[in-house]
């Protein structure tokens, strides 16, 4: 059964920090893995997907690295702002259908 | 493109009471899922639906939760009688394909429920 864990659970850095969050699961035989930042109040956005095939994903300030054989993706923030605190979820697709299995998601908050 | 719709976003009930979430999701999309995420939790798959069909239910409470999805189309989840360890937010998500892992999920607000 996947299982997926976030390290920190909790995360305070000062504006225009760079900083990496951690994301590992338990079965290596993944399709893809998504990162996902929830706002409180707000639903999940998605904002990467690495697909099983690459090692990483870029996006503005934002870079996922996937190494399946360790079962570990980071999400690697540059030059962190304000804006930046949420939620951020990682999350890979089950071993059948589209079940998508979170982990509990790291709380940053970025301080001015 | 509108987003998944659900409604309401907040709902407060006492222990036993009923309650029913509604989600619209983006016109076209064939599979429609609900998720339970509880405080300090990931969300967690309930149940999910390809067209009007479950494909997945393996996690749903069936002795008090119920889900529709009427013509392929809107969907309700309703738990009946609601319990104190019921208290989360409600995601509803929906993609465009029949579930395949390289459909992209497009996620509601939620519907934060509260328990007393």
């Amino acid at each position: 059964k996947q299982e997926v864990t976030q390290i920190p659970a909790a995360l305070s850095v000062p504006e225009g920090e760079n900083l990496v969050l951690n994301c590992s699961f338990t079965d290596s035989a993944i399709y893809n893995l998504q990162w996902f930042r929830q706002d409180p109040g707000k639903g999940l956005t998605s904002l990467l997907l690495i697909q099983s095939s690459q090692r990483e994903q870029t996006s503005g300030r934002l870079n996922a690295s996937l190494d399946k054989s360790s079962g570990r993706s980071t999400l690697y923030i540059a030059a962190s702002q304000p804006g930046d605190s949420a939620t951020y979820l990682c999350a890979v697709p089950a071993e059948y259908g589209n079940k998508l299995v979170f982990g509990a998601g790291t709380i940053l908050r970025v301080k001015s | 493109e509108a987003g998944v719709a659900q409604s309401p976003r907040y709902k407060i009930i006492e222990k036993r009471q009923s309650v029913a979430f509604w989600c619209n999701p983006i016109s076209g999309h064939a599979t429609l899922y609900w998720y339970q995420q509880i405080l300090g939790q990931g969300p967690k798959l309930l149940i999910q639906f390809q067209n009007n069909g479950v494909v997945d239910d393996s996690q749903l409470p069936k002795d008090r939760f119920s889900a529709e999805r009427l013509k392929g189309v809107d969907s309700t989840l309703k738990i009946q009688p609601a319990k104190l360890e019921d208290s989360a937010v409600y995601l509803c998500a929906s993609s465009l394909g029949s579930g395949r892992v390289t459909d992209t999920q497009y996620f509601g607000p939620g519907t934060r429920l509260t328990v007393l």
